[in-house]
């Protein structure tokens, strides 16, 4: 398709576990990014990729939140000992360059954390 | 799906009415604004877009006004109809900068 797919598109984990999630941003888009949206509130930024290199990871809310995006295109977002405060939809998202474009955002991955 | 717009703030309007949905931003340094369109169970869909260096830009149905001066956005939905109930937010990038920060969010209900 066209647009930002992320997978999957629910995952259950019970505290403790790893969690994966991916991201097939929009073909040639160099920007991607990651933001989590609690239930009622707005998306927050988690971290930014242009191209392969991870440029901010100022949103990423402890150490057991690790992003990589390795040749450039796919992402992965991995929660390592996951906890019940992670539950919430992960949205990635990807723009054509970094210079004040429009990211456009997948349907996210809602994680529950049991 | 679990809705969006929960507590958040509600502007219910008659199909057919134009709408107004206001936003406050935070930062007097953001020089981009979006809009966003995001339905239950959605990611958020891109409407339209405004540089620092506007006021007030048209697209298809939908006009977006910025005031820089007490740092208020605005976007007016034209004869608003069923398709346009979601959660709309605003989202501004800061001085070059690569992350968005949204706003709070406003629901839009249309009424038949």
């Amino acid at each position: 398709g066209a647009g930002v797919s992320q997978s999957p598109r629910y995952k259950v984990a019970k505290r403790g576990q790893d969690v994966a999630l991916r991201c097939d941003p929009i073909s040639g888009h160099v920007s991607l990014f990651w933001y989590q949206q609690a239930l009622g509130q707005g998306p927050e930024f988690l971290t930014y990729f242009q191209n392969e290199a991870q440029l901010d990871k100022s949103g990423l809310p402890s150490d057991r939140f690790f992003a990589e995006r390795p040749e450039g295109s796919v992402s992965t977002l991995k929660i390592q000992r996951t906890q019940q405060e992670d539950s919430a939809v992960y949205l990635c998202a990807s723009s054509f360059d970094d210079s004040n474009q429009p990211q456009h955002f997948g349907d996210g991955t809602r994680l529950s954390i049991l | 799906g679990e809705s969006v717009g929960l507590h958040l703030p509600t502007l219910s309007v008659q199909e057919g009415d134009n709408s107004i949905i206001n936003c406050a931003y935070s930062n007097s340094a953001s020089d981009y604004f979006i809009w966003y369109k995001q339905e239950s169970g959605k990611g958020p869909q891109f409407i339209i877009d405004i540089r620092s260096n506007m006021d007030k830009r048209q697209g298809q149905r939908v006009t977006v006004l910025l005031n820089k001066t007490v740092k208020h956005l605005s976007l007016q939905i034209a004869a608003t109809q069923p398709g346009d109930s979601a959660v709309y937010f605003c989202a501004e990038f800061t001085g070059g900068g690569n992350k968005l920060t949204f706003g709070t969010g406003t629901q839009l209900k249309v009424e038949l």
